[in-house]
């Protein structure tokens, strides 16, 4: 199957810090997608990048789909405790069934 | 409006014992997937429905997975004979098509015992 390498793993960070996180494959995705999950809950989508060089931003999420279509990174501006969660990322093709891939994971910890 | 809603939200049962999870899309969503996430990994492709169409069940880890999607809406996973491995969440998304974004439901964690 596809695969992404996520990283960082995890990242323990205090609150009102920056973070960043990234997401990187070996295939072209037509999709970069962003989602968040919170403990005992399905992935909530975040950001969507559809256009290779895009750069989104969804209040304090900003996120870029790479020029390369193999790569997308996620950042996070004034983290909040909140913020605390399991950030995904997703490369989506436009063909085949299982067209949606994920990522490993980063585990957000936001010490107050 | 509503979003995807599965049940039970959780589930114990004995090895060797059947389970049903089901899973209400978005209405008007014609695409409908189910997922494994095991503890602590990404998200593993179980099946997918689209529409009316014969569903692509290339994911399935075994013969004692089976899924249906009655009237092309509710789903059901069906896990026969379940073993301890087979312990997981049990996500179910839909979307409006394939090529669209997919919407995800709380999920079902399952314990075998």
């Amino acid at each position: 199957g596809q695969q992404l390498n996520q990283s960082p793993q995890s990242m323990f960070i205090q609150e009102g810090e920056d973070v960043s996180m990234n997401c990187t494959s070996s295939s072209i995705f037509n999709t970069w997608l962003w989602y968040k999950q919170d403990p005992g809950e399905g992935p909530v989508l975040l950001i969507a990048l559809y256009k290779a060089g895009e750069l989104t931003s969804n209040g304090r999420l900003t996120a870029q789909f790479g020029i390369t279509r193999k790569d997308s990174f996620l950042n996070i501006s004034a983290s909040i405790p909140s913020d605390v969660g399991i950030y995904f990322c997703a490369g989506q093709k436009l063909t085949g069934a299982n067209n949606l891939f994920f990522g490993t994971g980063t585990r957000l910890t936001v010490i107050p | 409006g509503a979003g995807v809603s599965q049940s039970p939200s959780n589930k114990v049962t004995e090895k060797g014992k059947d389970v049903e999870l089901r899973c209400d899309p978005i209405s008007g969503h014609t695409a409908l997937y189910w997922y494994r996430q095991s503890l602590g990994q990404g998200l593993e492709f179980l099946i997918y429905f689209q529409g009316n169409s014969a569903p692509d069940k290339s994911g399935l880890p075994s013969d004692r997975f089976s899924a249906e999607r009655t009237g092309g809406s509710v789903s059901t996973l069906t896990i026969q004979r379940t073993q301890q491995e087979d312990s997981a969440v049990y996500l179910c998304a839909s979307s409006w098509g394939r090529q669209e974004t997919q919407y995800f439901g709380p999920g079902t964690r399952l314990l075998v015992l």
